[in-house]
């Protein structure tokens, strides 16, 4: 069975530019989450999906951050137009279930803003 | 709200020594606790976790933690460790998962590099 992936691995964009990352969950998983890591900090919540409805968007940073999940499957993260203090590593995960605190991980998008 | 910290960024140790990782956290309500390990070019995973019953949890590959509410600690430990222990873990907390999801606030991390 496949895991959670995510594309593009790594990524390096000028400030200003676009950048659309992509997840894609395990087959089966409702619940989408997306986290990002700050230069080595915490892992900090960002959404979450149910299907393709957010349950939670509270983590978004501001505006310039856009989370999708259209038809329940894949899901992406748009940031329009990127900042220096946007750079970091953004992690997707999938569950199946909502409360049992076991999240799947997919390896991570790193995102670097020159 | 709640939070969570890793009292140690980089833990080195050698092989066959043995390990404990410090987590602590603080909240206001009552929490659930986990610890994730990320192996090199992989996604995190979870290790272990602690929702209700025995303070002490183990894992499937030699690791215990143990919930001290008191001290509002969750420090995970192994005897003995190997090279392929190598990884960064990552402790974290939720809040009552009764109507709940899977919202979980990290600490920052500790590497743990095992020397031969």
């Amino acid at each position: 069975e496949a895991g959670v992936t995510q594309f593009p691995s790594h990524s390096v964009i000028e400030k200003g530019q676009t950048v659309t990352l992509r997840c894609d969950p395990i087959s089966g998983h409702d619940n989408l989450y997306w986290y990002r890591r700050v230069m080595g900090k915490e892992i900090k919540f960002l959404l979450h999906f149910v299907k393709e409805s957010k349950q939670d968007e509270s983590g978004m940073p501001n505006n310039r951050f856009l989370a999708e999940r259209t038809g329940g499957t894949y899901s992406t993260l748009k940031v329009q137009p990127a900042e220096l203090e946007d750079s970091g590593v953004y992690f997707c995960a999938s569950s199946l279930q909502m409360n049992t605190g076991e999240l799947f991980f997919g390896e991570g998008s790193r995102l670097t803003v020159l | 709200a709640q939070s969570v910290t890793q009292l140690d960024s980089q833990v080195p140790v050698f092989e066959e020594a043995p390990v404990e990782l410090r987590c602590n956290y603080s909240s206001s309500v009552s929490v659930y606790l986990f610890w994730y390990v990320q192996y090199p070019n992989q996604g995190l995973q979870l290790l272990l976790k602690y929702l209700s019953g025995s303070t002490l949890v183990e894992s499937i590959n030699g690791f215990e933690a143990e919930f001290n509410k008191s001290q509002t600690s969750f420090h995970l430990r192994k005897p003995s460790v190997h090279i392929s222990d190598t990884a960064e873990y990552f402790c974290a907390v939720s809040p009552s998962l009764s109507g709940g999801y899977n919202k979980l606030i990290f600490g920052a991390g500790t590497r743990l590099a095992v020397h031969p």
